[in-house]
């Protein structure tokens, strides 16, 4: 069985600073893995994707996540937070076999000013 | 990727009615999926749409709640069926195109019953 675990419901971080939401998955075969991002009142846009290639993977607007296979994680960082990035981020486990997602539980990022 | 449409995009319902969500998509896709968002949650998958059969359902949803129908490639439809306040949520399509991995979500239907 799969599962994906976001280790923090909450996160804030100053602009400009680092941004780290924290991912860990559990699967019995080799896993594909997901980061979408949801604005407030607005549908689901991928940020990144990691399906057995690079495990360093860039997405758009600044944002990459390392798939380590030896701590089952894949953490989504960016290097300075902009006051846009505010949103809710999903992290999700796909089976290759029907396509279907399971999702994490969610991280809300905060961005001070 | 994928262009997708989702009609109506909100609604406010009577407890005790039905509604129809609609999903078009503008070219043809391989996979149809219906996800619902309950207030302040993720995301839970309710069916598969199969294009010409029945749906495949997740544990918890059954076809009398949520009646699909998929009758091509691009079209789907999720009804939402005598409703009550608890399923005031979000409810959402995904496809999937060709055979990539990536899902690509609708907008999302907000539904709100009273």
């Amino acid at each position: 069985a799969q599962s994906v675990t976001q280790l923090d419901s909450h996160v804030s971080v100053s602009e400009g600073t680092p941004v780290l939401l924290r991912c860990n998955y559990s699967s019995s075969y080799s896993p594909s893995l997901f980061w979408y991002v949801q604005h407030p009142n607005k549908g689901l846009q991928l940020l990144l994707k990691y399906t057995s290639a690079a495990t360093l993977v860039k997405g758009i607007n600044g944002f990459e996540a390392e798939f380590k296979k030896s701590e089952t994680s894949f953490h989504l960082t960016k290097p300075s937070a902009h006051m846009s990035d505010a949103a809710e981020y999903f992290c999700v486990v796909s089976d290759r076999r029907t396509y279907k997602y399971i999702f994490g539980t969610g991280t809300r990022l905060k961005v001070l000013a | 990727s994928a262009v997708i449409s989702q009609k109506p995009s909100r609604d406010i319902c009577q407890r005790g009615t039905s509604l129809t969500i609609q999903c078009q998509v503008d070219s043809q896709v391989t996979m149809m999926f219906w996800y619902r968002q309950q207030p302040g949650q993720s995301l839970t998958l309710i069916a598969t749409a199969n294009q010409g059969s029945e749906a495949t359902y997740e544990s918890g949803f059954v076809i009398d709640k949520f009646p699909i129908s998929r009758p091509n490639l691009t079209f789907s439809t999720l009804t939402v069926s005598n409703m009550s306040p608890e399923d005031s949520s979000i409810y959402l399509c995904s496809v999937v195109v060709g055979s990539e991995e990536t899902q690509y979500f609708g907008p999302g239907t907000r539904l709100l019953v009273l």
